[in-house]
């Protein structure tokens, strides 16, 4: 079946720097690809959709210039969170529609630490 | 925004008992899928139920669709230790291709 793979797995930095995440459709073109997050305990959020060749569409309450995304390729979007501060520690999962539109193949996930 | 609620948020079982876990949605789709989460790791996708299907099983899972009350249940049958974990419903939106998440049933099955 389709794998979506992420880069980093794990990732701890300090406050005020700025981390990027990677998402990657392995076996397949994904124009479109998810970014949610999930703080400990708590479901999956959508924050954005990844668009290729176009701007990332922006959920309600989510900081477009925080966040910035940035759909390259047609197996390649990522996901950068800038200037992190700790209350950005969390879960970050990506996924991505598979041939059949009802389907979605999500990323493994990456654990955001901010000291 | 999330729109998906859960109940209840935590069910704690015996071994070989059934597990029920209901969530509801606000708006039209065209699908609900139900995933498992354990603890730290990534999502597993359990199951898919079209927007007119009304029941779906798949091994020791049954799922409903009600779509006029917008709710679904999952059911597990026979649980097993290794079925604890988190379970999430999804809606897809019907005119998109987004996944709206539950609010999750932590799900904790007692040997």
């Amino acid at each position: 079946g389709a794998v979506v793979s992420q880069h980093p797995s794990r990732v701890i930095c300090k406050s005020g720097t700025s981390v990027k995440i990677e998402c990657r459709s392995l076996d397949f073109q994904a124009t479109t690809m998810f970014w949610y997050r999930q703080f400990p305990k708590q479901s999956l959020m959508l924050m954005a959709t990844s668009n290729e060749g176009s701007k990332a569409t922006y959920e309600q309450g989510v900081e477009k210039d925080k966040f910035l995304i940035n759909h390259a390729s047609l197996t390649l979007s990522t996901l950068t969170v800038t200037s992190a501060h700790p209350e950005d520690s969390s879960f970050y999962i990506c996924s991505a529609p598979g041939l059949r539109t009802d389907t979605q193949y999500f990323g493994p996930g990456t654990r955001l630490t901010v000291l | 925004s999330q729109q998906g609620e859960e109940d209840p948020q935590a069910l704690s079982i015996q071994e070989g008992e059934n597990a029920t876990m209901n969530c509801s949605y606000k708006t039209s789709i065209n699908n609900l899928q139900w995933y498992r989460q354990n603890s730290g790791r990534g999502l597993v996708h359990l199951i898919l139920i079209r927007s007119n299907e009304r029941e779906k099983h798949s091994g020791r899972l049954r799922v409903t669709l009600d779509t006029s009350k917008k709710s679904s249940s999952l059911l597990i049958t026979a649980s097993r230790a290794a079925d604890t974990a988190s379970y999430f419903c999804a809606s897809a939106i019907q005119g998109a291709q987004k996944l709206v998440f539950g609010q999750g049933t932590r799900l904790t099955i007692n040997p």
